[in-house]
């Protein structure tokens, strides 16, 4: 398809299980943000890859989150040893090149940890 | 750093009632301005745009006018519908760390009833 995909839509994880998420830009874009959407909330930035390259993981919040986007396009969020404050929608948005151009985002992947 | 401060809500309206949400921001650079929307279920869509001082985005009888002396992005609208029920995030772009950031508002929950 041409919008962002995000894989799996949900997920529940038992408390300490690892996670993956995945996120499949749109083809060409070159920037790749991922979010933080905690329930009731605005989307909290995590992390930024400029293609492979991760440029700004300042919003990580622990070192239990890890992100990763190999070859450029497909990104994959990890997160170790889940919490229960983990429990919220991580959204993946792709953007093309440019300052006044808006970031197209996938319909996210909703945690939940039990 | 940047940040975006819109009202909060619920806001609740009648059918064809006047809507504004507001929002103002705090950028280090010239930043872009966005406003989203995020229907229930649904993942984040852009809803309009201005890229400079000014400029009105527009979209879905949605109007925003990019203020530069009161750093603000009013979100109006003259006559809503029961189908804009939805969440509307203001948000901004703008240049950090070498790439342009997308920083967002806590979301503006709208209630149209008939």
């Amino acid at each position: 398809g041409a919008g962002v995909s995000q894989s799996p839509r949900y997920k529940v994880a038992k408390r300490g299980q690892d996670v993956a998420l995945r996120c499949d830009p749109i083809s060409g874009h070159v920037s790749l943000f991922w979010y933080q959407q905690a329930l009731g909330q605005g989307p909290e930035f995590l992390t930024y890859f400029q293609n492979e390259a991760q440029l700004d993981k300042s919003g990580l919040p622990s070192d239990r989150f890890f992100a990763e986007r190999p070859e450029g396009s497909v990104s994959t969020l990890k997160i170790q040893r889940t919490q229960q404050e983990d429990s919220a929608v991580y959204l993946c948005a792709s953007r093309g090149q440019g300052g006044g151009t808006e970031a197209f985002f996938g319909q996210g992947t909703r945690l939940t940890v039990v | 750093g940047d940040s975006v401060t819109q009202m909060e809500g619920p806001v609740t309206l009648s059918e064809e009632a006047f809507l504004t949400i507001n929002c103002t921001y705090t950028a280090t650079g010239y930043p872009s301005l966005f406003w989203y929307v995020q229907y229930p279920g649904e993942g984040l869509q852009l809803l309009l745009k201005a890229t400079k001082a000014d400029d009105k985005g527009s979209n879905k009888g949605f109007e925003a006018t990019y203020r530069k002396e009161t750093t603000s992005f009013h979100l109006e609208k003259g006559s809503v519908q029961v189908s804009d029920s939805a969440v509307y995030f203001c948000a901004l772009s703008d240049q950090t760390g070498g790439y342009q950031k997308v920083t967002f508002g806590t979301g503006t929950k709208l209630q149209v009833i008939p």
